[in-house]
């Protein structure tokens, strides 16, 4: 089983600020299986990017990913009050895996 | 409109077995691979299996935690996909999602709003 690894697990940044959160494979990971949600208390996860770096349709374009191989990151390039939540990264496989979250907080 | 509804959730006690119920609407659920994605309380995603379409095998595929005693089946007629659980332990405590399973490759990717397990005595 793949084991990926979030970090940090809380990241404390203001609205306007760039948020870089990194999402790291225990094996190789092919890059069109890889995704990341974007969950807010009491919801469901919500598609971010998939695919390592494509946009899900009608996620802005403030949402970038990139990475290839064992290092993933997701980019929020200037932060919106919206995007203060938990975003977790996935892998699709024969089984698939997700990171344990990371928690974007309001600083 | 795409649905997934799920249904069945409740309080069993350990040992006990429930049976988990995602009704589909909106979209060719035939032609989907499904899963099913539980959250503890207070703790992150955990994938606990998955059922490909019957054209590429209908087969199964599970998470350890869970395997041998989660069972996941679907009924393209009814557009109804399952989880079956037996020997429920407290650490199956969770809300249970049912999902496509093939986000992270661009697929068709939606989501149900969940359903609450509660495993004790």
């Amino acid at each position: 089983e793949i084991v990926l690894t979030q970090s940090p697990g809380t990241l404390s940044l203001s609205p306007g600020e760039r948020a870089t959160l990194s999402c790291r494979a225990s094996q190789s990971v092919t890059s069109s299986s890889l995704a990341w949600y974007l969950q807010k208390p009491g919801q469901s996860p919500r598609l971010l990017i998939y695919g390592a770096s494509s946009r899900a349709t009608g996620i802005p374009d403030r949402f970038s990913g990139s990475g290839s191989g064992t290092d993933f990151t997701l980019t929020i390039s200037r932060l919106e009050p919206e995007d203060f939540a938990v975003y977790y990264c996935q892998q699709f496989g024969s089984s698939n895996t997700f990171g344990q979250g990371t928690k974007l907080e309001i600083k | 409109e795409v649905q997934l509804v799920e249904s069945g959730g409740g309080l069993v006690k350990p040992g006990g077995s429930l049976r988990l119920s995602c009704a589909a609407s909106g979209f060719t659920f035939s032609n989907a691979w499904m899963s099913w994605v539980r959250q503890a309380p207070g703790k992150g995603l955990e994938w606990v299996g998955r059922i490909k379409s019957k054209t590429d095998g209908g087969t199964t595929d599970y998470a350890a935690p869970v395997k041998g005693r989660f069972t996941i089946s679907r009924d393209d007629s009814k557009n109804t996909l399952y989880l079956q659980m037996d020997s429920l332990k407290s650490e199956d405590t969770a809300v249970y999602y049912c999902s496509t399973d093939s986000c992270a490759l661009g697929g068709v990717c939606y989501w149900g709003q969940g359903t609450q397990v509660t495993v004790s005595s």
